[in-house]
């Protein structure tokens, strides 16, 4: 069981916009930052948004970052069919001092 | 354009060793912090290991310390995971991660293709 809690699943139509929320507590995204990653099947994971709402270069501005206390949130618009995929969220935890990631969300664009 | 090509993983029993490589091209590898991040067979993301640009800090996940050691080699441009006593639990896809910072920023923007590692008797 992950320390970050994760939405096993999400869907959504083609064109429209998706959520998927990331909830922590204190020790992790409540005082650290938070970064989300995509996996398409097969493959390795990509970085999508560092320092909880920032895109690296390359990655669209349909993708962004948000936090609010102990939680994240991903946002995806005008969603395509290859953004089929696997995120996750991921952020320091000090009383771990490790890496965390949550459980990883499925998104289906129907 | 960034590679990270890992190797030296496959079958191994309970309880022997396994050494991990990672080779990197497409950058300047002293500059970054490096990481090695584990994926069992349809389960989540599992950071394992990471270490800073020169060497002099290193972290590990609980579930590996004492039995992982996670060490480069600049020159040769090369991350390496040295794993002990293995379980069954460590068999999982090893990937190597490039961190955006050169002490651990904690994210990772370039990944390798993974290398399976299975341990079973």
């Amino acid at each position: 069981q992950s320390v970050l809690t994760q939405p096993p699943s999400v869907s959504a139509a083609p064109g429209q916009k998706v959520t998927i929320s990331c909830s922590g507590s204190s020790s992790n995204i409540g005082n650290n930052y938070v970064s989300w990653y995509q996996q398409l099947p097969g493959t390795a994971p990509k970085l999508l948004i560092y320092d909880n709402n920032k895109r690296p270069s390359g990655i669209p501005d349909r993708f962004s970052g948000s936090k609010s206390g102990t939680s994240a949130t991903l946002g995806i618009t005008g969603l395509q069919t290859g953004d089929e995929a696997d995120y996750y969220c991921g952020t320091w935890d000090s009383s771990l001092s490790a890496v965390i990631f949550g459980g990883g969300t499925k998104l289906t664009v129907l | 354009e960034v590679q990270l090509v890992e190797s030296g993983g496959g079958l191994v029993q309970p309880g022997r060793s396994l050494r991990l490589s990672c080779a990197a091209s497409g950058f300047t590898f002293d500059d970054y912090a490096m990481h090695w991040v584990r994926q069992a067979p349809g389960k989540g993301l599992e950071w394992v290991s990471g270490i800073s640009w020169n060497s002099g800090s290193a972290g590990y996940a609980d579930s590996v310390k004492g039995r992982f050691t996670i060490s480069r080699d600049n020159a040769k441009k090369s991350l390496y995971l040295q794993m002990n006593s293995l379980r069954a639990e460590d068999t999982a896809l090893y990937f190597c991660a490039k961190d955006i910072g050169y002490e651990a920023r904690n994210y990772f923007d370039s990944w390798g293709q993974g290398i399976l590692v299975t341990v079973s008797s």
